[in-house]
C-alpha cells in the first residue's frame, strides 16, 4: 500500500506564478515530513522540511503547510521560476531514525 | 567534497550476471540508505543500515544484499540480474532523524 499519496504527477506553472503541490498520508505515527527537489541528472536533495507541532514553515519562496486533522501537507512555490522545473518529492517518516517513505513525484515545469 | 558518492554511474548488464554497487559517505553519517527510483514509482526502498553492523529489508529487498563494511561504506549487490531491476539507483546517509538525507549522484542500471 501506498504510504504517502502525492499528487498531480505533473505541473505546469507561468513564471511568477504560484506551484502547489500536495501529500496525503494515512500514519498518524508519521512525525517528519520533508519535500525534496530533484534535478535531471542528480540526486534529490532536501528543500524544506516540518514536524507537526506547526502548520507552517517558510523559507524563502518555499512554504509547507501542514493540516495534521486531515493528514495532508503540501508545498507552496512562490513566484516560481524557470529554474525551479524539476521533480519534487514529499516524505514522511516516524520517530527513531526509521527510513524516509516517498511520494511518487511530481514534475514541476515553469514557462515563461 | 563531502558527500555521498556512488560508483559506477551507468552500467549494462546482461541477465544472470552480477554486480556491486558502491557507496561511500564522508560525513560521519551513522545511517545508509539505498533506494530505487522508477519512472512514476517514485523512491522505493530497497536495504538500509540504522547504524554500523545492522543492516533492514526494505520495500523491495528481493533479488539485492547489502553489506555496511563500516561507517563510510555501504554496498549493494546483485547476485543474478533481471530485466526487472532495471532502474537508477540512490544511495543516502544521514545522521538522524531532523536531518535530511544527502543523497549521492545515482546508478543507472540497464539489464
Amino acid at each position: 500500500q501506498q504510504q504517502v499519496k502525492q499528487s498531480p504527477q505533473s505541473l505546469i506553472v507561468q513564471k511568477g506564478g504560484i506551484s502547489i503541490i500536495n501529500c496525503a498520508y494515512e500514519n498518524t505515527a508519521f512525525d517528519y515530513f520533508p519535500w525534496y527537489q530533484q534535478f535531471p541528472g542528480k540526486g534529490p536533495a532536501l528543500l524544506i522540511a516540518i514536524r507537526p507541532d506547526v502548520s507552517e514553515k517558510k523559507e524563502g519562496r518555499f512554504t509547507i503547510s501542514f493540516n495534521k486533522s486531515a493528514k495532508q501537507f503540501s508545498l507552496h512555490i512562490m513566484d516560481s521560476q524557470p529554474g525551479d522545473s524539476a521533480t519534487y518529492f514529499c516524505a514522511a517518516s516516524m520517530s527513531g531514525n526509521t527510513p524516509l517513505v516517498f511520494g511518487k513525484g511530481t514534475r514541476l515545469s515553469v514557462i515563461a | 567534497n563531502a558527500g555521498v558518492t556512488q560508483t559506477p554511474k551507468f552500467q549494462v548488464l546482461k541477465t544472470g550476471q552480477s554486480m556491486t554497487l558502491q557507496c561511500a559517505q564522508d560525513m560521519n553519517h551513522n545511517s545508509m540508505y539505498w533506494y530505487r527510483q522508477d519512472p512514476g514509482m517514485g523512491l522505493r526502498l530497497i536495504y538500509y543500515s540504522a547504524s554500523e553492523g545492522t543492516t533492514d529489508k526494505g520495500e523491495v529487498p528481493n533479488g539485492y544484499n547489502v553489506s555496511r563494511l563500516n561507517k563510510r561504506e555501504f554496498s549493494l549487490r546483485l547476485e543474478s540480474a533481471a530485466p526487472s531491476q532495471t532502474s537508477v539507483y540512490f544511495c543516502a546517509s544521514r545522521t538522524g532523524q531532523v536531518y535530511g538525507y544527502t543523497f549521492g549522484s545515482g546508478t543507472r542500471l540497464t539489464v
